[in-house]
């Protein structure tokens, strides 16, 4: 089955600047990409996805890069604010239809 | 409209006894989808329903834990005989079965087992 790995596993960074989450994947038929971001308490949500036919794409001010030739795949967050603090999650869609997760990174933006 | 449901939100229960979570995904959604959350961890997938199809059950951890879904919508998880370890945050996610296949995820339900 997909295995997925992502780091760092925390990550802080000084509001205003840029933030980087790589994931790897072991599937190469695995074809959607989506991060979700998870407040202390709350349930994920999706803040963005990219799909194998693609290598990049964004959304203000967040982006995910594609490489399926090495099989990995980034989240970037740029001019970070406070409220960007949270827990992002990556996965891959396997070939079943399943969603395999990432362990998360703890991202804390220091003001 | 309505999103993806769950309840109990708590649970609190005695080790050696059986739990019931229930979903209620957005109406319309074929997907259904049960994964557990540790403490700090990621989301392990547990299960996976698609329409009328025979579940996808590779991720269930031992032969306590079962689901059942029934008339394509609402969905049961049950834990038998439940451990300690089994202390989590359960949640459901559902998507439709267009291409986008954004999963949207239920509030949780946070078990513990003393």
């Amino acid at each position: 089955g997909e295995n997925v790995e992502q780091h760092p596993s925390t990550l802080s960074v000084q509001e205003g600047d840029s933030a980087v989450i790589k994931c790897t994947y072991s599937d190469s038929a695995s074809n959607y990409f989506p991060w979700y971001k998870q407040e202390l308490g709350k349930r994920p949500q999706l803040i963005i996805d990219i799909r194998s036919n693609v290598g990049e794409k964004k959304d203000q001010r967040i982006a995910v890069t594609l490489n399926k030739t090495a099989k990995h795949f980034s989240l970037h967050i740029t001019e970070t604010q406070p409220e960007d603090s949270a827990v992002y999650f990556c996965a891959a869609r396997g070939t079943g239809n399943q969603f395999y997760f990432g362990t998360g990174t703890s991202l804390t933006v220091i003001p | 409209g309505a999103g993806v449901s769950q309840s109990p939100s708590n649970k609190v229960t005695e080790k050696g006894k059986d739990v019931e979570l229930r979903c209620d995904p957005i109406s319309g959604h074929t997907a259904l989808y049960w994964y557990r959350q540790s403490l700090g961890q990621g989301l392990e997938f547990l299960i996976y329903f698609q329409g009328n199809s025979a579940p996808d059950k590779s991720g269930l951890p031992s032969d306590r834990f079962s689901a059942e879904r029934t008339g394509g919508s609402v969905s049961t998880l049950t834990i038998q005989r439940t451990q300690q370890e089994d202390s989590a945050v359960y949640l459901c996610a559902s998507s439709s079965s267009t291409a986008n296949n954004e999963q949207f995820f239920g509030p949780g339900t946070r078990l513990t087992v003393l």
